[in-house]
């Protein structure tokens, strides 16, 4: 069975700096992996997603995220975070045979200092 | 073209009572999933629909059950409400049913439960 771990509950960094937020998954076969962002009151968007080809994957709103298989780690990345970054980020783990066979990660909470 | 859309957005019932709530689809798509977020538990899978079939179905009681229409619309329902059952219902769309179909979430409906 597929699971997520997102270590970190609640990170705070100053606007304009990088960002990494953290994402190790457990899964047997090569996993499709998803990053989604939620604002307070809003449903999840997705930044972006992994399902092979190129590591390094580029997203909505300048998110990157690499996958390493050697690591079980996807972490989500930003050069320069903006105060609007500010949002609940989760990590999920899917599988080839259904879009809804997706286990969320707990969340981290982004916050950003002025 | 519209994103997922439900109603209502918000919902205040009584231990006991039921509850419905609606879930329209992007336009085309034909896969609907529902999803149960609190803070506790955070964001676990309830069921999937796709033609108006449930596909696959989460570790929740009978109390919770859904249905899909022709148009792909999609209601679910929770019977004898209990305090616990308040949360964040989202609901999500994607095109066909792979993994790599990507699932567009709705704003959620907020439930309470008093």
């Amino acid at each position: 069975a597929q699971s997520v771990t997102q270590p970190d509950i609640h990170i705070t960094v100053s606007e304009g700096a990088s960002l990494e937020l953290r994402c190790n998954y457990s899964y047997g076969a090569t996993p499709y992996l998803f990053w989604y962002v939620q604002s307070p009151g809003q449903g999840l968007q997705l930044l972006l997603k992994y399902f092979s080809g190129d590591t390094l994957v580029q997203g909505i709103k300048g998110f990157e995220a690499e996958f390493k298989r050697s690591q079980s780690s996807f972490n989500l990345r930003k050069p320069s975070v903006h105060w609007s970054d500010a949002a609940e980020y989760f990590c999920a783990v899917g599988t080839y045979s259904s879009a809804s066979k997706i286990i969320f990660g707990s969340g981290t909470r982004l916050s950003i200092r002025p | 073209k519209a994103g997922v859309t439900q109603t209502p957005r918000y919902l205040i019932k009584t231990r006991g009572q039921q509850v419905t709530l609606s879930c329209s689809p992007i336009s085309g798509h034909r896969s609907v999933s529902w999803y149960q977020q609190t803070p506790g538990q955070g964001l676990q899978f309830l069921f999937e629909y796709f033609s108006e079939t449930q596909r696959n179905k989460g570790n929740f009681p009978g109390r919770f059950s859904g249905r899909q229409f022709s148009n792909s619309r999609s209601e679910m329902n929770v019977s004898t409400l209990e305090l616990g059952d308040s949360a964040l219902y989202l609901c999500a769309s994607s095109l066909q049913d792979t993994g790599k179909d990507t699932q567009y979430f709705g704003p959620g409906t907020r439930l309470t439960v008093l």
